[in-house]
């Protein structure tokens, strides 16, 4: 099976910058995915990590270290419209399917 | 844009119903997916299609059926709802694009189980 753990929450201000880390497990990693997701509404793709080092993309960027089993999602300057739930998901060999991680739920204070 | 509709946003259902959930989208993607997501479980694959009329069970499978006749719609069977299964549930649609696997999901579709 595959383990994904991410924080459940984390508060950050306006402005700042601020680190969503993702550890997971698994045999066959091929890539992992962060998503967004605000309240009620459906998730959304930001950002696709499969070799080592940094993506960046705006204001987000994802790390990947596949020897650690280690992700981070970074946002600098945090707007309030940031505040959602992250989503981390890995995929494994070559099949289609991902297993998401239970999210972390992220807010953004003035 | 890829478009992801499920037909349903809310839904009230009793104990013992049999229930749909329609899900299209307008890629021509082969792959669709089924999941449920539960406040601090996450989201969990229950069934996925690699084509028509293809069908792979996902990581809870149990009480649920799907059916793909056609490319564009992937539905969703819960033969006889039990309260467990009051959830949100997303459809998702998949391509093959230099992201690697990119899943676009839909709104989702609320379903209480009364």
């Amino acid at each position: 099976g595959q383990n994904i753990d991410q924080p459940t929450e984390m508060t950050a201000t306006e402005g700042a910058i601020v680190q969503i880390n993702c550890t997971y497990q698994t045999s066959g990693f091929n890539g992992l995915f962060w998503y967004q997701q605000h309240a009620g509404e459906a998730p959304t793709f930001l950002s696709y990590n499969v070799l080592d080092g940094l993506e960046e993309k705006g204001r987000f960027s994802s790390f990947l270290s596949r020897s650690k089993g280690y992700s981070y999602l970074l946002l600098k300057e945090l707007q309030m419209k940031d505040s959602a739930s992250y989503l981390c998901a890995v995929r494994k060999g070559g099949g289609n399917k991902l297993t998401f991680g239970t999210g972390t739920q992220l807010k953004v204070e003035l | 844009d890829v478009k992801v509709t499920q037909s349903s946003r809310y839904l009230v259902k009793r104990t013992g119903e049999k229930v749909f959930l329609e899900c299209v989208q307008d890629m021509d993607h082969e792959n669709m997916f089924w999941y449920r997501q539960d406040p601090g479980l996450g989201l969990r694959l229950i069934y996925f299609s690699y084509d028509v009329k293809m069908k792979e069970k996902g990581d809870i499978p149990e009480g649920y059926s799907v059916s793909r006749e056609k490319k564009e719609r992937f539905s969703l069977i819960l033969e006889s709802a039990s309260t467990n299964q009051t959830s949100m549930y997303l459809c998702a649609s998949m391509v093959r694009d230099r992201a690697g696997n990119t899943i676009y999901f839909g709104e989702g579709s609320w379903l209480t189980v009364v």
